[in-house]
């Protein structure tokens, strides 16, 4: 029961270029979208937000956009630094009240190449 | 900055034995999750606690598994009988109302 899929495994960008994570989701209660970013042996970290009804939000080097008739999200990282190197997990709850469940895909690797 | 702890940081158990599994939530949240992560899955909700008593619980969450908050920091997760299959990183995450959860850095659970 895949409600949030991340398609592509991996992605490799040069450093400087932007990186764009794309994410789907099947499932129509999801009202609250989140990327998060984990490097082995630690937690996820928290990155960025929406809303759904919000169709972007900014967070410095961060943006995530929101297609919500498409039920599709992205998120951009410009410009791409070394340290962006991490696996990226975006996650959906059907609401941001607290107390909701997140529902994660199965990650991106990302990889910046120097 | 406040942050999500969890001891230990690994844990190795024979199968049929039980273990706990401890998380110090952010002082002020007041929701509390268990999520896990088999290795190359992703990761998974287990289940959620707020004011004293499990709000909602996946399909994983059986009878052998339970949790418990037995003072005012603490936030366990206790396997009553462990099974292989559950080896896994264990992830503990607090929220309040209207954030975003934060989580851990986990616990790996290895049954042997």
């Amino acid at each position: 029961d895949q409600q949030v899929k991340q398609n592509s495994p991996s992605l490799s960008v040069q450093e400087g270029r932007i990186s764009i994570l794309n994410c789907d989701y099947t499932n129509s209660m999801f009202d609250y979208f989140l990327w998060y970013k984990k490097y082995p042996a630690e937690g996820p970290t928290f990155l960025i937000s929406i809303s759904s009804i919000k169709d972007k939000n900014e967070d410095g080097r961060f943006t995530v956009f929101l297609n919500k008739s498409a039920k599709h999200l992205s998120l951009h990282i410009v410009p791409s630094q070394p340290g962006d190197s991490a696996v990226y997990f975006c996650a959906a709850s059907s609401s941001n009240f607290g107390n909701e469940k997140l529902t994660f895909g199965t990650g991106t690797r990302l990889t910046i190449i120097p | 900055e406040p942050e999500v702890t969890q001891t230990p940081s690994h844990q190795v158990t024979q199968m049929g034995q039980e273990v706990i599994l401890r998380c110090v939530p952010i002082s002020n949240h007041l929701y509390f999750y268990w999520y896990r992560q088999i290795l190359g899955q992703k990761v998974e909700f287990l289940v959620s606690f707020y004011n004293n008593e499990i709000s909602e619980k996946s399909e994983i969450f059986d009878d052998q598994f339970s949790v418990e908050r037995p003072d005012g920091s603490n936030f366990t997760l206790k396997i009553r009988s462990t099974k292989l299959e559950d080896s896994a990183m264990y992830f503990c995450a607090s929220n309040e109302l209207g954030n975003e959860q934060f989580f851990g850095p986990g616990t790996r659970l290895t049954v042997l």
